[in-house]
């Protein structure tokens, strides 16, 4: 059979609509977390960060909503464009001296034009 | 460009062969990280160095992989009597140790892609 691996969650939206984007992590105990963007054939590309002591960030087009009593992170993005397409991962840091990270289940965002 | 920069880009071998990969950091980065990457996964992570000193090692670095930073500098990942398990992105990311100043964030390379057939 397949390997449950190869089929990220998948989100299909609307060119101009906004997505969300939600990721659970693993580590209570962690208190830093990086979304990253992963574009076909390249590296992960840093989007935004937040710390344990946040429950929101806000960006150029992108906000992170942090809710620690549930451990559960979320991406969004308002008025996607073609270039949103990607794979985005939540990764999460616990601060013991190093920049350790450790990534969640990827999410395949697909715009649709 | 001034990223993280790997090569090669891409490599195919045979079962039993041996490679190598290169990472060349940030300049002034002191922290080099190795990570693999399998399809439809996340990347995780293997080891890392601060300087020239190896400072972490995964489980998932058997005794087949090692990984050196002789000068601080640039890094080398090399995989011994490669498996077609060892199939992956292999990607590197620096950092500049500014934990106290609140900065953790890695910065990627483009990864090596290994196909072992």
């Amino acid at each position: 059979g397949e390997s449950v691996g190869l089929h990220l969650p998948t989100l299909s939206v609307q060119e101009g609509d906004n997505s969300i984007i939600n990721c659970a992590y693993s580590n209570s105990a962690s208190d830093y977390f990086i979304w990253y963007k992963q574009e076909s054939g390249k590296g992960p590309q840093f989007i935004i960060d937040i710390r344990s002591n946040m429950d929101k960030r806000q960006g150029q087009r992108v906000t992170v909503l942090l809710n620690k009593t549930v451990k559960h992170l979320s991406l969004q993005i308002a008025a996607t464009q073609p270039g949103d397409s990607a794979v985005y991962f939540c990764a999460e840091n616990i601060n013991f001296g190093n920049e350790k990270l450790t990534f969640g289940t990827g999410t395949r965002l697909t715009i649709i034009p | 460009d001034t990223g993280v920069s790997q090569d090669p880009r891409h490599k195919i071998t045979k079962r039993g062969q041996n490679v190598t990969f290169r990472c060349d950091p940030i300049s002034e980065h002191n922290r080099l990280y190795w990570y693999r990457q399998t399809l439809g996964q996340g990347p995780e992570f293997l080891t890392y160095f601060q300087n020239e000193a190896q400072l972490e090692k995964s489980r998932l670095l058997s005794d087949r992989f090692s990984a050196e930073r002789p000068k601080g500098s640039f890094s080398t990942l090399e995989i011994q009597r490669t498996e077609q398990g060892d199939s992956a992105m292999y990607l590197c990311a620096s950092s500049l140790a500014l934990i106290l100043a609140g900065q953790r964030e890695l910065f990627f390379g483009e990864g090596s892609r290994l196909t072992v057939l």
